[in-house]
């Protein structure tokens, strides 16, 4: 079936640093992901659309120079946080939509949980 | 815009008992319905998805639900729960010529046993 790897899964960085989080389907191409974020006991908040070759498609009150996300293949996405800070602290999950094969429809990653101290 | 309601934020339950979990979307088109389950420290997994036919849809471990269209509603189903079904379970949407998936704000389900 379809998977999506995602790394890492933990990574903890000083505040100002920049954190890039990698996201990758196995065996399937995505021309399309999606990155959310998860604050703890809440929903997914859809962060922006990452399309191949092309700008990603953020949500309304996602700053785009703050989370920068490539996706310079059919099968890779990255997200970059720059110039974290403790409020970027958050779980991020992405999602690939897969066309065949089992299951169709998206398929997540595992997430990444980020601390910025 | 589409958007997502689960009814219920925490359900406490015991073993053997039924699960039902409300679900209503709001979206003006045809939509495509997926309820996904998160246990403890886990990724999302997919449940079961509707995208057309039978409106009664099976997915995996014992969960079912019915897509109404006429309540705009996606309910989650369960005869008889565990105490391994303890996890959070989203409930989410896409309208069929889109790409975006819309979630719901979960639902907390802690079995005890």
């Amino acid at each position: 079936g379809a998977v999506v790897s995602q790394h890492p899964s933990r990574v903890i960085c000083k505040s100002g640093t920049s954190v890039k989080i990698e996201c990758r389907s196995l065996d399937f191409q995505a021309t399309t992901m999606f990155w959310y974020r998860q604050f703890p006991k809440q929903s997914l908040m859809l962060m922006a659309t990452s399309n191949e070759g092309s700008k990603a498609t953020y949500e309304q009150g996602v700053e785009k120079d703050k989370f920068l996300i490539n996706h310079a293949s059919l099968t890779l996405s990255t997200l970059t946080v720059t110039s974290a800070h403790p409020e970027d602290s958050s779980f991020y999950i992405c999602s690939a939509r897969s066309w065949t094969g089992s299951p169709y429809g998206y398929t997540f990653g595992s997430g990444t949980r980020l601390t910025v101290v | 815009a589409q958007s997502v309601s689960q009814h219920n934020h925490h359900v406490i339950l015991s073993e053997a008992a039924s699960l039902e979990l409300g679900c209503n979307y709001s979206y003006g088109g045809t939509v495509n319905l997926f309820w996904y389950v998160q246990y403890p420290g886990q990724h999302l997994q997919l449940l079961l998805k509707y995208f057309s036919g039978d409106p009664l849809v099976k997915g995996i471990k014992g969960f079912e639900a019915e897509f109404i269209k006429s309540k705009f509603s996606f309910n989650l189903r369960k005869p008889s729960v565990q105490w391994s079904d303890t996890a959070e379970y989203f409930c989410a949407v896409n309208g069929a010529a889109g790409n975006k998936l819309t979630f719901g704000g979960g639902t907390r389900v802690l079995v005890k046993p």
